[in-house]
């Protein structure tokens, strides 16, 4: 079951933000919306997570709308470093419940 | 900063052999992960583990099982392995069942011939 949907991929210029859009219209009060990314031939690497105010950190910032079915997640200067596919999950809190499930993710392409 | 080494990044096997793919971490962490990765398939959850000699069923398991004799290292092992077990193998690590942050590896390539 796909609880998440995001574009195949998408391009952004260098040096300007990119804006990763995310559906979870089914999305549960106690689940959480997890980013990661995996660089080619890298293992995936934790972004950022949050339940229902934005988040920022070193990274990225993430911007969970409202009613929590859509989230943002925003590479406020993007370089060539940050070509990789991002993985949007969401993610429940309860023991039994807290599996990640990585879906297809969005291939992001920063073009010089 | 954790680290999650994985045994070897290629193997190439022969259709019913044993393979052992280990993976050792150094930061202490309860939980540890077995994913593979195909293309247009993402990443599956094989097995997990949440303590020492305990394991869970992912969405994958048939075709393998796993062994956590200690904390820091969790091996997957496919009894006898076959060509559409060809894939990319990735372990991780998580410090306990509350964080959704995992620390992986750099991955295992398999080729099953």
């Amino acid at each position: 079951d796909a609880k998440t949907t995001q574009p195949p991929s998408m391009d952004c210029a260098e040096g300007r933000a990119a804006n990763l859009p995310c559906n979870h219209s089914t999305i549960s009060g106690n689940e959480y919306v997890y980013w990661y990314r995996q660089i080619h031939s890298q293992g995936p690497q934790y972004i950022i997570h949050g339940l229902k105010n934005n988040e920022t950190n070193e990274m990225a910032s993430l911007i969970i709308t409202e009613d929590r079915k859509s989230s943002t997640l925003i590479l406020p200067h993007a370089t060539l470093r940050d070509t990789a596919v991002y993985y949007c999950i969401v993610r429940g809190s309860n023991f039994g419940n807290e599996k990640l499930t990585f879906g297809t993710g969005t291939r992001l392409t920063i073009i010089p | 900063d954790v680290k999650v080494t994985q045994s070897s990044r290629y193997l190439v096997k022969r259709t019913g052999e044993k393979v052992f793919l280990e993976c050792v971490q150094d930061m202490d962490h309860e939980n540890m992960f077995w994913y593979r990765q195909d293309p247009g398939l993402g990443l599956r959850l094989i097995y997990f583990s949440y303590d020492v000699k305990m394991k869970e069923k992912g969405d994958i398991p048939e075709g393998y099982s796993v062994s956590r004799e200690k904390k820091e290292r969790f091996s997957l092992i496919l009894e006898s392995a076959s060509t559409n077990q060809t894939s990319m193998y990735l372990c991780a690590s998580s410090f306990d069942r509350i964080t959704g942050e995992l620390f992986f590896g750099e991955g295992s390539r398999l080729t099953v011939l």
